[in-house]
């Protein structure tokens, strides 16, 4: 059962546009949020985080928007770009606990 | 990235075969971690450590083992190696205050 969902396997959007991706967890005791952009032939890049403890974090063109009534986060980029074409995947931590359990990712294509 | 390298890059091998993944960090960061990433399933944690000689399972350990015996080298071994560990692996790191990972750039492992 899988804690952490990312229910758009991809998402198109234009150059200039708003891109939203979607993360919703079932676990009530994570804490702790990230997202992680993810080029082909590449590792995971940490992008943004957000603790529990707030709704809203905000890092240039991105914003992560935390909603814990309702188990979800997202993460706003404005404006898009055709270089954040990438997967970008959501993850979240519980407590002390040092492992990250990741959603299955969203291929964003930003087009020209 | 800097401070964490794997290798092989890439391995084709046999059904069967024992097979040895390497991460070697040069953060001296405590944790260290495998995942696999396969279409649909995001990245999920194999095994991690926290610590030298101090290892543990995660969500998808069966058929896998890990070492640890020098704070910068954290190794991932396929006993008998199977088609459906094909995958994509990564090596990650991260320290006592941060929750975030630093990844590496991943071994794509393929099994015939």
């Amino acid at each position: 059962d899988q804690q952490v969902k990312q229910n758009s396997p991809s998402l198109s959007v234009q150059e200039g546009r708003i891109s939203i991706l979607n993360c919703d967890y079932t676990n009530s005791m994570f804490d702790y949020f990230l997202w992680y952009k993810k080029y082909p032939a590449e590792g995971p890049t940490f992008l943004i985080s957000i603790s529990s403890i707030k709704d809203k974090n905000e890092d240039g063109r991105f914003t992560v928007f935390l909603n814990k009534s309702a188990k979800h986060l997202s993460l706003h980029i404005v404006p898009s770009q055709p270089g954040d074409s990438a997967v970008y995947f959501c993850a979240a931590s519980e407590g002390s606990a040092r492992q990250l359990t990741f959603g299955s990712g969203t291929q964003l294509t930003v087009l020209p | 990235d800097a401070g964490i390298t794997q290798s092989p890059r890439h391995k084709v091998t046999e059904t069967g075969t024992p097979v040895t993944l390497r991460c070697h960090q040069t953060e001296n960061h405590r944790y260290m971690y495998w995942y696999r990433q396969d279409p649909g399933h995001g990245l999920r944690l194999i095994h991690y450590s926290y610590g030298v000689k101090d290892t543990d399972k995660g969500e998808v350990s069966d058929g896998y083992s890990v070492s640890r015996s020098k704070t910068e080298d954290f190794l991932l071994t396929l006993e008998s190696a199977t088609s459906s560990q094909t995958s994509v692996y990564f090596c990650a790191i991260s320290d006592f205050d941060s929750y975030g990972y630093t990844f590496g750039s991943g071994t794509r492992l393929t099994v015939v």
